[in-house]
């Protein structure tokens, strides 16, 4: 059984420009969540996509967004980005909308 | 939404002696809770939860924590802990009708040889 990976491991993006993330889910999840963790803090909820359609989502302004496909691997885009999006991005697959969240490694971000 | 407390954001602990994690939600409704661990350059990794029933619960790697609802509290313990255990540990609560996981700050765990 494959976990869940994310790809870039690292990146390194320029203020202002458009990032693309991406997450595969644990094999017989349809659910996959989106957080961001600031150096220091606890990861904070983006978004929920569950069956390809957004199920919630935190407090993040409409510059992330996201995307799930038929084999609800995910992409989480971040345009126009600020110094402040400099985090680690972590996806987490379940098989449901509030069952158990396993968690990728992470894709570690620095805006310069 | 909820709030998620870690009063201790670093813990510094001998080799085989007993450590106890503090945590503390705020929620007026019923709430599942979980502790996770983040190994350096790593994803989280669930150590145990709380759904409903025993109020204890027993974890991996020895863990286990103790659901207070009357103060809120979800304190992690380990009676003998090791070097491996060094990580960081966050607190996480979601209230049992919604999908949103609130964390906490984190707490260091460094166990001292």
């Amino acid at each position: 059984e494959t976990g869940v990976t994310q790809s870039p491991t690292h990146l390194i993006k320029t203020r202002g420009q458009q990032v693309t993330l991406r997450c595969s889910s644990q094999s017989g999840h349809n659910t996959v969540s989106w957080y961001q963790q600031a150096l220091g803090q606890g990861p904070q909820f983006i978004f929920q996509y569950y069956r390809e359609e957004e199920n919630g989502r935190g407090n993040f302004p409409p510059r992330f967004s996201g995307l799930q496909f038929p084999n609800y691997s995910s992409e989480l885009n971040v345009n126009a980005l600020e110094l402040d999006d400099s985090a680690l991005y972590l996806c987490a697959s379940s098989s449901g909308p509030v069952d158990e969240q396993y968690f990728g490694p992470g894709t570690r971000l620095t805006v310069t | 939404a909820q709030s998620v407390t870690q009063l201790d954001s670093q813990v510094p602990v001998f080799e085989e002696a007993p450590v106890e994690l503090r945590c503390n939600y705020s929620s007026s409704v019923s709430v599942y809770l979980f502790w996770y661990v983040q190994y350096p350059n790593q994803g989280l990794q669930l150590l145990l939860k709380y759904l409903s029933g025993s109020t204890l619960v027993k974890g991996i790697n020895g863990f286990e924590a103790e659901f207070n609802k009357s103060q809120t509290s979800f304190h992690l313990r380990k009676p003998s802990v090791h070097i491996s255990d060094t990580a960081e540990y966050f607190c996480a609560v979601r209230q049992n009708t919604g999908n949103q996981f609130y964390f906490g700050t984190g707490t260091s765990l460094t166990v001292i040889p």
